[in-house]
């Protein structure tokens, strides 16, 4: 089946630490996206990526970093530059033909600091 | 940022019932996106509406749009427990989507 794989579902980071949370597609999609959710809020946008070796900052993307280096695949770094990483991370993709299709989304990784 | 705004912020229905739920937007748009979000899960898309298009139809869903008022409506009809999700509108902003900050949608038995 296609789909998005986000990995892991869970995940600790220890103040300091860098974290790297992934994010595979199956679905032939030129363009990925990162967003971020806090409890109760909608989604803000961290970083997106239209093609290979491509990427664009989002709204908030001070503290991450990411990388395209493959079509299937678009990591996600949380640095210890970002001081407060505690929330539900959303990977999705999409078709782009001339304007923006619907989204197809991962199941999320929920970031917690400890 | 957020561009779309949705409203009300909760919303609580009889089974059966039907839901509402409206979005509001700042600028011109391609398209407008109707997203659903279950407890601790990711979105899934529900419909999309383009910018020449007045209304659409998927199942129980009906959604509109108003270009000239910068409005989109998503109607659920005859609700189900299983419509118990948080509901979000988004608008296309230069190749990627802009997200509002949904309404909660709880369907009681």
């Amino acid at each position: 089946d296609g789909g998005i794989t986000q990995s892991p579902k869970y995940l600790f980071r220890k103040e300091g630490q860098n974290v790297t949370l992934s994010c595979e597609q199956n679905l032939n999609h030129d363009a990925m996206y990162w967003y971020r959710q806090d409890p109760g809020q909608g989604l803000r946008l961290i970083y997106y990526s239209q093609i290979v070796n491509d990427f664009q900052k989002g709204d908030i993307a001070e503290g991450y970093s990411v990388s395209r280096e493959k079509k299937e695949s678009f990591p996600l770094t949380v640095t210890s530059a970002q001081k407060n990483p505690t929330a539900f991370y959303l990977c999705a993709s999409s078709i782009v033909e001339g304007q923006v299709n619907g989204y197809t989304f991962g199941s999320g990784t929920r970031l917690t600091v400890v | 940022s957020q561009q779309g705004e949705e409203d009300p912020q909760a919303l609580s229905i009889q089974e059966g019932e039907n839901a509402t739920m409206n979005c509001s937007y700042k600028t011109s748009i391609n398209n407008l996106q109707w997203y659903r979000q279950n407890s601790g899960r990711g979105l899934v898309h529900l419909i999309l509406i383009r910018s020449n298009e007045r209304e659409k139809h998927s199942g129980r869903l009906r959604v509109t749009l108003d270009t000239s008022k910068k409005s989109s409506s998503l109607l659920i009809t005859a609700s189900r427990a299983a419509d118990t999700a948080s509901y979000f509108c988004a608008t296309d902003d230069d190749y990627k989507l802009s997200f509002g900050a949904g309404t909660t949608v709880t369907v009681r038995a």
